[in-house]
């Protein structure tokens, strides 16, 4: 399974854009990014996925450069709602789909 | 959205029993299931991917006869810990993917929060 390495945690104070970042060096070329957010207490929920270039949806864009070895995931205006911890984790959607999560980024969004 | 339900939500036992968690998707077929493990302020462990039908595959240290999983249907998937001991006390969360060809997406239940006394 790929390996991501993320920040351990970040601040960001409410309403301003918060990008996280992750690095997955070893990714294959039949791995997907997917970010997940997860609560305290509850299951991981879906944020967004991408294979390249840039995705955007309702909540979130994620960023991929080129060499896909590394992706962003941009909240705008995050809200202190927004405090949870996010993963990044890649995975092959056309193997067994087994994910490897990592240590996760610990958001605190501050008033 | 899809959604994935379990059952309980928390249970507390006492040491030396079993118990069973249920993991159900409510509203598609689920060809596989995976079963995680989070302990307090760790991230979550992947502890085997079921499939419906057949026999699950187990990660590397996790013991097959301890955590029983029987996925019985395309909506059901159990996993039984056996002979509880305090230190399987964690927080036990499945995911089911609805398969087929493309990015498949994860989709997470709200988890079992099980204490072992």
């Amino acid at each position: 399974l790929a390996k991501t390495t993320q920040p351990i945690s970040m601040d960001s104070y409410e309403g301003q854009e918060v990008n996280i970042t992750c690095s997955h060096n070893n990714i294959a070329t039949n791995d997907y990014i997917t970010w997940y957010q997860q609560f305290p207490s509850q299951g991981p929920r879906f944020i967004i996925q991408g294979y390249k270039t840039k995705v955007t949806n309702e909540v979130a864009s994620l960023f991929i450069p080129a060499d896909r070895k590394s992706s962003t995931l941009s909240l705008p205006r995050v809200s202190l709602s927004d405090t949870a911890v996010y993963y990044c984790l890649v995975g092959d959607s056309h193997g067994n789909n087994r994910l490897a999560f990592g240590k996760g980024n610990q958001v605190v969004v501050i008033p | 959205g899809a959604v994935v339900s379990q059952h309980p939500s928390w249970v507390i036992c006492k040491s030396g029993t079993s118990v069973k968690i249920e993991c159900r998707s409510l509203d598609f077929q689920a060809t596989t299931m995976f079963w995680y493990r989070q302990f307090p302020k760790q991230s979550l462990m992947l502890m085997a991917t079921s499939n419906e039908g057949s026999k699950a595959t187990y990660e590397q240290g996790v013991e097959k006869d301890k955590f029983l999983i029987n996925h019985a249907s395309l909506t059901l998937s159990t996993l039984t810990v056996t002979s509880a001991h305090p230190e399987d006390s964690s927080f036990y969360i499945c995911s089911a993917i609805t398969g087929g060809q493309g990015a498949n997406e994860q989709f997470f239940g709200p988890g079992t929060r099980l204490t072992v006394l």
